[in-house]
C-alpha cells in the first residue's frame, strides 16, 4: 500500500534563500508524482507533474525531481519570495485503472521578507 | 473561466441533516474525484468516477452517495450528517484513466456539522 511522507512538516526561511522540500513514497511502482500548492482556505494548484519515465520537471523557479529507486521526490524553489508562502503537497499516482492520488502530509512554508 | 467549480463554498448544518455538494468541470475531462481534507489538513481520496461510472469507493460510509448525471458533473450527497464529517471536500478532474495527467482541483467546500 502506497504511503507518502513529507519532510519537514514546516519550514521558515528568509526571502531570497534557495530551499528543498522532500517527499518519500513507499512503493516504487508509481505512475506519476505531482506537486501542489495550497494557500490558506483555498484549493490546490498543480505546480509540476513528473511521469514515472522522467527524472525532473522545471517551471520557472521550481524544479521537481523523481527517483523511483529510492522512493524520493524533491521540490527545489530558487530565490524564494514571500509570495511562495503556502502549504506544499506531493501526491503519487500508484497507477492501474484508478488514477487516484495518494497525498503526503504537506510542508508548510513561510518565507520571511 | 473556472475549470472545476464547487457549490456551496461553505456549508454549516446540524447533525442528522442531509446535504449535497455539487461539482462541475468545463475541461472536457472523463474522470472526476471527491477528496476529503480533515482537520489535520490530510487529503484522502473518497470516490472516483470515469465517464459517469464509479471506479473507486475508498471504504467510505454508505451515508455518502456520489452521483454523476453526466461527465461534467459529480455531486456528493451525505445522509445523516455526523460531527466527524466536518472537513473540506475537494472535487477534482483528470483527462481520463489512460492518460494520467495533471489533476485539477476545485476550490473546496468547507462543511461544518454542529
Amino acid at each position: 500500500k502506497q504511503e507518502v511522507t513529507q519532510i519537514p512538516a514546516a519550514l521558515s526561511v528568509p526571502e531570497g534563500e534557495n530551499l528543498v522540500l522532500n517527499c518519500s513514497f513507499t512503493d516504487s511502482a508509481i505512475y506519476n508524482l505531482q506537486w501542489f500548492r495550497q494557500d490558506p482556505g483555498k484549493g490546490l494548484t498543480s505546480l509540476l507533474l513528473i511521469q514515472s519515465s522522467q527524472r525532473e520537471q522545471t517551471s520557472g523557479r521550481l524544479n521537481a525531481s523523481l527517483d523511483k529507486s529510492s522512493g524520493r521526490s524533491t521540490l527545489y524553489i530558487a530565490a524564494s519570495q514571500p509570495g511562495d508562502s503556502a502549504t506544499y503537497l506531493c501526491a503519487g499516482a500508484p497507477g492501474g485503472a484508478t488514477n487516484k492520488l495518494i497525498f503526503g502530509t504537506g510542508t508548510l512554508l513561510a518565507v520571511q521578507p | 473561466d473556472t475549470a472545476v467549480s464547487q457549490t456551496p463554498k461553505y456549508l454549516v448544518t446540524q447533525m442528522g441533516n442531509d446535504k449535497s455538494i455539487k461539482c462541475e468541470q468545463n475541461l472536457g475531462h472523463d474522470t472526476m474525484y471527491w477528496y476529503k481534507q480533515d482537520s489535520k489538513k490530510f487529503l484522502k481520496i473518497m470516490f472516483s468516477y470515469n465517464n459517469k461510472e464509479l471506479i473507486i469507493n475508498e471504504t467510505v460510509p454508505n451515508r455518502f452517495s456520489p452521483k454523476s448525471p453526466d461527465k461534467a458533473h459529480l455531486n456528493l450527497h451525505i445522509n445523516s450528517l455526523e460531527l466527524g464529517d466536518s472537513a473540506v471536500y475537494f472535487c477534482a478532474s483528470n483527462r481520463d484513466l489512460q492518460r494520467q495527467g495533471t489533476q485539477y482541483f476545485g476550490p473546496g467546500t468547507r462543511l461544518l456539522v454542529l
